[in-house]
């Protein structure tokens, strides 16, 4: 069965730092990978996404994640952190297999607080 | 380009009242999900339409909820009767690729 594990509730770290949100997967087949960004009272919003190429994807805001196959992490990370970064971050998995399609599977969320 | 539109942005029920969502994708996208969010949760798919058909419904309550996507465009998610705990976050997402675009969802609270 497909899964998604963020393992951290909350992540607080100080503006201009470098900050990790982290996500691990289960998935038979290749996983699509995604992470997601959600401000308040507002809908998801797509960050990046892995499908399959090179193992550093960029995205958004300065935004980027790492595929590590053998350690089943997509980890997402910024060199330096903003306060309007502060926000609910979601890890997805969508398994792939031979041309149909499969459902994205969420983890719990990770509220990342960036402290002024 | 417009985003996915849905509405109304917030519904205050009681209990074993009907409800309805309703949900405009991004023009263009044949693939359209109804997701429910519970609080401290992430989403959880409901149903998945490829333009007019449901193509995964595994999810869907099927005693109480209902959806339709009527000419593969706008669809409506209805929940008849609501209980205390469909009180969530009703999602409406669109793809036309491998990532989805998200509505701003609609807050349902059951009273």
């Amino acid at each position: 069965a497909q899964s998604v594990a963020q393992p951290e509730d909350q992540v607080n770290v100080a503006e201009g730092n470098p900050l990790t949100v982290k996500c691990t997967y289960s998935v038979s087949g290749n996983p699509y990978l995604f992470w997601y960004v959600q401000y308040p009272n507002r809908g998801l919003q797509f960050l990046l996404k892995y499908i399959t190429g090179d193992n550093l994807v960029k995205g958004s805001y300065g935004f980027e994640a790492e595929f590590n196959k053998s350690q089943t992490s997509f980890h997402l990370k910024k060199p330096s952190a903003l306060v309007s970064d502060s926000a609910l971050y979601f890890c997805a998995v969508r398994g792939y297999y031979g041309g149909a399609t499969n459902k994205l599977i969420f983890g719990t969320g990770t509220l990342l607080a960036v402290q002024p | 380009e417009a985003g996915v539109v849905q509405s109304p942005r917030y519904k205050i029920i009681e209990k074993k009242q009907p409800v309805a969502f309703w949900c405009n994708p991004i023009s263009g996208h044949n693939t359209l999900y109804w997701y429910r969010q519970n609080l401290g949760q992430g989403p959880e798919l409901l149903i998945r339409y490829e333009n007019e058909e449901a193509v995964d419904d595994s999810q869907l309550p099927k005693d109480r909820f209902s959806a339709e996507r009527l000419k593969g465009v706008d669809s409506t998610l209805k929940i008849q009767p609501a209980e205390l705990g469909d009180s969530a976050v009703y999602l409406c997402a669109s793809s036309a690729g491998s990532e989805q675009y998200f509505g701003p969802g609609t807050r349902l609270t059951v009273t």
